[in-house]
């Protein structure tokens, strides 16, 4: 089965621009999240998706990001004004509906903000 | 938040040699994963362990859960050069949510 897509899978921009990734799950996966991996530190959940819904945005910065996921499928994380700190990997990964817990990660998006 | 913390950060070791992580985390658990992390790519899952079970083995791979003490342990035997890559440890929180650890990187010298 195809793997999760991300895109673009580099972005470099300056800081007060905005950026959007894309992320496209696994076919019939119905969670889906997008996290920030900052360099040298372990993934840090952004949102998490159930079908179109969000169930949890807790550590989502929303005065700037924000994420949709329209038709419970794609999903698209934007950043508005970008950062210098928002530099990180984004990645996003996607979840079947089962018992175990398992997620399938994106090769993610590096940003950097100049 | 982080709820894991890995241990240690850094670890280089010999091709053939074997190499453990640990990973200690804060609250309750229903279950603790292990991801492999190559550079520049994203988190693969490796192994599954639920809180009522205390070892599982998964090819070269050994994971050992101790609830009393919030801890685990990753064992990889006979390490190869493919096994560089960051390792990290995820906590169920509930609600079909994770919480990942820093990682501890692993190099295998040939």
């Amino acid at each position: 089965e195809a793997g999760v897509a991300q895109s673009p899978r580099y972005k470099i921009i300056e800081k007060r621009q905005s950026v959007a990734f894309w992320c496209n799950p696994i076919s019939g996966h119905a969670t889906l999240y997008w996290y920030q991996q900052i360099l040298g530190q372990g993934p840090k959940l952004l949102i998490q998706f159930q079908n179109n819904g969000v169930v949890d945005d807790s550590q989502l910065p929303k005065d700037r990001f924000s994420a949709e996921r329209l038709k419970g499928v794609d999903s698209t994380l934007k950043i508005q004004p970008a950062k210098l700190e928002d530099s990180a990997v984004y990645l996003c990964a996607s979840k079947a509906a089962s018992i175990k817990n398992e997620q399938f990660f994106g090769p993610g998006t590096r940003l950097t903000v100049l | 938040s982080q709820q894991g913390e890995e241990d240690p950060q850094a670890l280089s070791i010999q091709e053939g040699e074997n190499a453990t992580m640990n990973c200690s985390y804060k609250t309750s658990i229903n279950n603790l994963q292990w991801y492999r992390q190559n550079s520049g790519r994203g988190l693969v899952h490796l192994i599954l362990i639920r809180s009522n079970e205390r070892e599982k083995h998964s090819g070269r791979l050994r994971v050992t859960l101790d609830t009393s003490k919030k801890s685990s342990s990753l064992l990889i035997t006979a390490s190869r050069a493919a096994d560089t890559a960051s390792y990290f440890c995820a906590t169920d929180e509930g609600a079909q949510k994770l919480v990942f650890g820093q990682g501890t990187r692993l190099t295998i010298n040939p």
